[in-house]
């Protein structure tokens, strides 16, 4: 079926970056993608981008354009998000998720807070 | 502003049923047969509830059901429980965008 564990919180100052790591276990960690999906206090569900475990190809979305890298290490079955320049605007859960041929996402990790703090 | 449309709330009684509704473009939802749904219960992580419209995925009930007409897509679930009280989220790829999308999430009461 599947797993994603996630790294635990970060409290960031305003300009600085986060590393939020995404362990999978239970499948054949090339045979899939892993998305990343934040989502604000109250607020809904924003993609992030994805990245091909099979062979690390990525597609942002445009508004993190240049300040979101997205990477795997497939001999540990690990994928990672950094993000940098945080603004408070950055402060969110952030989820990665397993990802299918552009159809759905399942299973999706425990989430990691991120507090952006001036 | 999200791409994909959906009601804000949507409530029932339990054992009643309910439709929630995503509304996109020909570029996403009209275009392809890969809609997808995410209950997420209040704390928790979202959950693939629905894949490729009206698949549901092993351990799902079959209170849950999915379907599509044009560029809109619907959630239904029947025989309402205090337990599907939660945020539902569609979700597709967009091609024009080259980018996925979610909806604007419909939280489900039950009265």
């Amino acid at each position: 079926q599947g797993q994603l564990v996630q790294s635990g919180a970060e409290v960031k100052k305003s300009g600085a970056s986060v590393k939020v790591s995404c362990k999978a276990s239970g499948y054949n960690f090339p045979d899939y993608d892993i998305y990343w999906v934040r989502q604000a206090r109250g607020q809904g569900l924003e993609w992030m981008g994805w990245i091909s475990s099979y062979n690390r190809a990525t597609k942002y979305t445009e508004r993190l354009q240049g300040r979101v890298t997205m990477t795997t290490d497939t001999s540990t079955s690990t994928a990672y998000m950094e993000l940098r320049s945080l603004t408070y605007d950055d402060t969110a859960i952030y989820y990665c998720a397993r990802g299918w041929k552009l159809k759905w996402l399942d299973p999706w990790g425990q989430g990691t807070l991120v507090t952006v703090s001036s | 502003q999200s791409a994909l449309t959906q009601p804000a709330s949507v409530s029932g009684s339990p054992g009643q049923w309910i439709t929630i509704s995503c509304t996109g473009t020909s570029s996403d939802v009209g275009g392809y047969n890969s809609v997808s749904w995410y209950q997420q219960l209040p704390g928790k992580a979202p959950k693939l509830i629905i894949y490729d419209v009206a698949t549901r995925p092993s351990g799902v009930s079959n209170r849950f059901s999915g379907s599509k007409s044009g560029n809109t897509a619907s959630l239904i679930i029947t025989g309402l429980q205090t337990g599907d009280e939660a945020d539902y989220y569609c979700g597709t790829w967009d091609n024009s965008l080259s980018a996925w999308v979610f909806g604007g999430g419909t939280k489900l009461t039950v009265l």
